[in-house]
């Protein structure tokens, strides 16, 4: 099974600073990678996902990731954090099954980001 | 506005009762995903269901079922229920579930269940 694995349980930084949130993923086969973010009393919210090509990748609220294939990371990245930006942030991995005919998403633990003022 | 809607956002019920959640997909979405969010654990799936049908099991307890309506709408019923059953309860759904699809699942904003 595929997997993914977030090794900050937390993550500090200053408003206005680059802000880089961590995740390693276990796959065979080529990933499919997600970040999705949560928000108290809220959902998880879609913001970006890596299927093949460009390893950077664009998503919303200006969050972009960077996909690293001899590294086995799909880090979170953004130039400039908001206060806004405080959130629990989750990568997942598309896992298929082709007994069952679909597909599942494996999600890690979560990181939660605090951007300081 | 991720466009699944669940209910209800919060209940509170006592051990050994049975409740029902309730969750209708993004219009268009066939595929219905049902996860438990606790601290402890995490983010876990639970069932899917695909126009219908079960598709795919993951760490559900036998107390727990869930069923897909021909309107698509999907309920998690959840029986005998026990202190460590208060979690955050979610749906999410996606158009397809292909060996090709790379869609991403959008979510409900849950269901908060406590257990007194």
């Amino acid at each position: 099974a595929q997997s993914v694995a977030q090794p900050e349980d937390q993550v500090n930084v200053a408003e206005g600073n680059p802000l880089t949130v961590k995740c390693t993923y276990s796959v065979s086969g080529n990933p499919y990678l997600f970040w999705y973010v949560q928000y108290p009393n809220r959902g998880l919210q879609f913001l970006l996902k890596y299927i093949t090509g460009d390893n950077l990748v664009k998503g919303s609220y200006g969050f972009e990731a960077e996909f690293n294939k001899s590294q086995t990371s799909f880090h979170l990245k953004k130039p400039s954090a908001l206060v806004s930006d405080s959130a629990l942030y989750f990568c997942a991995v598309r896992d298929y099954y082709s007994g069952a005919g679909s597909y599942q998403l494996t999600f890690g633990k979560g990181t939660k980001l605090s951007v300081i003022p | 506005d991720s466009g699944v809607t669940q209910t209800p956002k919060h209940l509170i019920t006592a051990t050994g009762q049975r409740v029902t959640l309730r969750c209708s997909p993004r219009s268009g979405d066939l595929s219905v995903y049902w996860y438990q969010q606790s601290l402890d654990q995490g983010l876990q799936f639970l069932i899917q269901y695909y126009n219908g049908e079960e598709r795919a099991k993951g760490n559900i307890l036998e107390r727990f079922s869930a069923q897909q309506f021909p309107d698509l709408h999907s309920e998690l019923n959840l029986s005998s229920l026990e202190l460590g059953d208060s979690a955050l309860y979610f749906c999410a759904s996606s158009a397809g579930i292909g060996a090709n699809s790379n869609q991403p699942q959008h979510f409900g904003d849950g269901t908060r269940l406590s257990i007194l």
